[in-house]
């Protein structure tokens, strides 16, 4: 079946440092990627929606110069948090669409904290 | 795409049947209930699918009310591995849509 490799699965980092979250699709192409962030005891929220080849669809809210969002292949989406910040600790998720595929498939997670 | 509306939390005795229900009352005809899952400080797991027809997989069974409003989830023999929120979706199949999470309804199986 379709897997999605996300890395690091855990990082602590300084505030105003940055960090990248790479989504890796293993065995399909992935022609969309969904970013998804995922506070304590709450829901998943969409972050952005990011197709191969142009930019990122940010959902409101969601600063598009701090969460800056890259899939430049078809397997693969990185998400970069700029100068981050404490208030940016939180659980980061994305998922990916397979091209002809209806499925979503889900990477494990990174779990974000800034200190 | 239609909400859903699910309960909060559900305890089920390991062994048994843990049926999770779901309510879209506004779902539209071409649009499927999906079934995922979240073990705690995990990505979310696809369940199960379905348009109107009952389906049945390795993991679950999903069984849709002929109106379409309302479907159940059932884990026939829930084990300590299925404490998970349960989220329900409905959606249209095709597009490049993201899926909208809702609160989901956290299980919880007890020894």
């Amino acid at each position: 079946g379709a897997v999605v490799s996300q890395h690091p699965s855990r990082v602590i980092c300084k505030s105003g440092t940055s960090v990248k979250i790479e989504c890796r699709s293993l065995d399909f192409q992935a022609t969309t990627m969904f970013w998804y962030r995922q506070f304590p005891k709450q829901s998943l929220m969409l972050m952005a929606t990011s197709n191969e080849g142009s930019k990122a669809t940010y959902e409101q809210g969601v600063e598009k110069d701090k969460f800056l969002i890259n899939h430049a292949s078809l397997t693969l989406s990185t998400l970069t948090v700029t100068s981050a910040h404490p208030e940016d600790s939180s659980f980061y998720i994305c998922s990916a669409q397979a091209e002809n595929n209806y499925g979503y498939t889900f990477g494990s997670g990174t779990r974000l904290t800034v200190v | 795409d239609a909400k859903t509306t699910q309960p909060t939390s559900m305890d089920c005795a390991e062994g048994r049947a843990a049926n999770l229900p779901c309510n879209h009352s506004t779902i539209s005809g071409n649009e499927y209930v999906y079934w995922y899952r979240q073990i705690h400080s995990q990505g979310p797991q696809y369940i199960i699918h379905g348009l109107k027809n009952n389906e049945t997989n390795e993991m679950a069974s999903l069984i849709i009310t002929e109106d379409r409003k309302s479907s159940t989830l059932i884990l026939p023999h829930a084990t300590l591995r299925d404490t998970a929120v349960y989220y329900c979706i409905v959606r249209v199949r095709a597009g490049a849509n993201n899926l909208f999470f809702g609160t989901g309804t956290r299980l919880t199986v007890i020894p």
